[in-house]
């Protein structure tokens, strides 16, 4: 197991347009995150799962955003209509929950630029 | 509110040099993470302390969870360049495994 993986790396769209991440967690993990990180900011939470069962959502998502994971193994997050304010690095991350805490493992990102 | 806040913002320090972070939270934590954050990487997990008063080392690096659980520092001993980063304290919610960032402390090591 590598860790957790995201794709694309970059993506560059145009405003308006519909764009779709993908996330795979570390195969035994339960849990898994999104983030959204801004330049010089800290992470800021945007959802979660815990196997396929979305828990949480924040209220700063607005109805464009959404995902999902589906049987409990990958996860999809998706913006529509895409404004300029959402360029941003999108991070997702995976965790264990169990006696023993071993933190977030976070993934090398997806950088969304809409121009 | 449910930020936590850090302190310094950032910090530039010579090579040999110690650093400390600081983390305040105007209410109780039930337990606070540490990350690290190299420039152009993602959060690295570096640990977790959950009793009052907890310290815990990892080489370099001492954490301290305070009394009162409402505040943690990191400190580093004779820093290194490959110490250079962005730690980040955070916190989860009670009944929740969100997890909330701090704001954040940059650090710059010159040789």
């Amino acid at each position: 197991d590598t860790g957790v993986s995201q794709n694309p790396r970059h993506k560059i769209t145009k405003r308006g347009q519909n764009v779709t991440f993908r996330c795979d967690p570390i195969s035994e993990h339960n849990r898994l995150y999104w983030y959204r990180q801004t330049l010089g900011q800290g992470p800021e939470f945007l959802t979660y799962f815990q196997n396929e069962a979305q828990l949480e959502k924040s209220r700063l998502l607005s109805d464009r955003f959404s995902a999902e994971r589906p049987k409990g193994s990958f996860s999809t997050l998706e913006i529509q209509r895409t404004e300029q304010g959402d360029s941003a690095m999108y991070l997702c991350a995976s965790s264990l929950t169990g006696q023993r805490f071993y933190g977030y493992t976070f993934g090398s990102g997806t950088r969304l630029t809409v121009v | 509110g449910q930020q936590v806040m850090q302190i310094p913002q950032y910090q530039h320090v010579q090579e040999g040099e110690d650093f400390t972070t600081y983390c305040n939270s105007s209410t109780t934590l039930s337990n606070i993470q540490w990350y690290k954050q190299r420039p152009g990487g993602h959060p690295v997990f570096l640990i977790q302390l959950v009793k009052s008063g907890e310290v815990k080392k990892q080489k370099r690096l001492t954490f301290q969870f305070g009394e009162a659980k409402k505040n943690s520092s990191l400190h580093i001993t004779a820093t290194q360049t490959t110490d250079v980063g962005t730690y980040f304290c955070a916190r989860t919610l009670y009944n929740t495994d969100k997890l909330i960032f701090g704001t954040g402390t940059r650090l710059q090591v010159f040789p």
